[in-house]
C-alpha cells in the first residue's frame, strides 16, 4: 500500500502560469515533508522541503504548502518556466520508522511539462 | 563540491549473475542510502549507512543483496545471483548534519538483468 500517492501522472502548463503539483499520504507519523525534481538520466534533485510543524516553506518560484488534517501538501511554482519540465517527486520521512533512521517514502511522480 | 556518484551507469547481466554497484558519497557526508526504482514504480528506500554502520536495512528485499561501506566512505551493493524482478535504476543518496534530511542522490545506476 501506497504510503505517499500522487495521483496525477502528468500535468501540462503554459509558460508564465501557475504550476500546482499535489500529494496525499496515509501515515500521520511523517514529519517532514521533501520534494525533488528529476530529469531524465538524472537522479533526483532536492528542491524543496518543510516540516510538520509548519504549513508554508517558500523558495524563490516555489512554494510547498502542507495541510495536515487533510494529509496534503502541494508544490506551486509561479511563474512557470520551461526549463522546469521535469518529473516531480514527493517525499516523505516518517519520524518513528526506527531509531536514527531517516529512509525516505516516495510518490510515483508527476510529470510536469511547461509550454512555450 | 562533487556531487554524489555512482559506477556503472548502466549494467546488463545475466540471471544468476553477480554485479556490484558503487557509489561515493559527497565528501564529508556521514548518512549514505541506496534505494532502488523499478520500471513505472515509485523510488523505494533499501538501507542507511551512518558512516560505516548499517544504521536501516529494512528495505533490503532479500539475502541475495549485499551492501557494505568499509572506512565510512564509497559503498558497494552487490547482487549475487541476480534475478530478472532486480532490474531498475539503483540511486544512491547521502545527507550530513543538521540537514539530514535532505538527501543528495546520485545519477543512478541502471540494471537490466535478462
Amino acid at each position: 500500500d501506497q504510503q505517499v500517492k500522487q495521483n496525477s501522472p502528468s500535468l501540462s502548463v503554459q509558460e508564465g502560469r501557475i504550476s500546482i503539483l499535489n500529494c496525499d499520504y496515509t501515515n500521520s507519523m511523517f514529519d517532514y515533508f521533501l520534494w525533488y525534481k528529476k530529469y531524465p538520466a538524472e537522479g533526483p534533485t532536492f528542491l524543496i522541503s518543510i516540516s510538520s510543524i509548519k504549513d508554508k516553506n517558500e523558495d524563490g518560484r516555489f512554494t510547498v504548502f502542507l495541510n495536515k488534517s487533510a494529509k496534503h501538501l502541494s508544490l506551486h511554482i509561479v511563474p512557470s518556466q520551461p526549463g522546469d519540465s521535469a518529473v516531480y517527486f514527493c517525499a516523505a520521512r516518517d519520524a518513528y520508522s526506527g531509531a536514527g533512521s531517516y529512509q525516505l517514502t516516495f510518490g510515483k511522480g508527476t510529470k510536469l511539462s511547461v509550454i512555450p | 563540491e562533487a556531487g554524489v556518484t555512482q559506477f556503472p551507469s548502466h549494467s546488463v547481466i545475466e540471471k544468476g549473475q553477480t554485479v556490484t554497484l558503487r557509489c561515493d558519497p559527497i565528501s564529508g557526508h556521514d548518512n549514505l542510502y541506496w534505494y532502488r526504482r523499478v520500471m513505472g514504480k515509485e523510488i523505494k528506500f533499501l538501507l542507511h549507512f551512518v558512516k560505516e554502520s548499517k544504521q536501516d536495512e529494512s528495505g533490503m528485499p532479500n539475502n541475495r543483496f549485499l551492501a557494505e561501506r568499509t572506512g565510512g566512505t564509497y559503498s558497494t551493493l552487490k547482487v549475487q545471483p541476480a534475478e530478472l524482478e532486480d532490474s531498475g535504476v539503483y540511486f544512491c543518496a547521502s545527507s550530513q548534519g543538521d540537514r539530514v534530511n535532505e538527501q543528495f542522490f546520485g545519477p543512478g545506476t541502471r540494471l537490466t538483468v535478462l
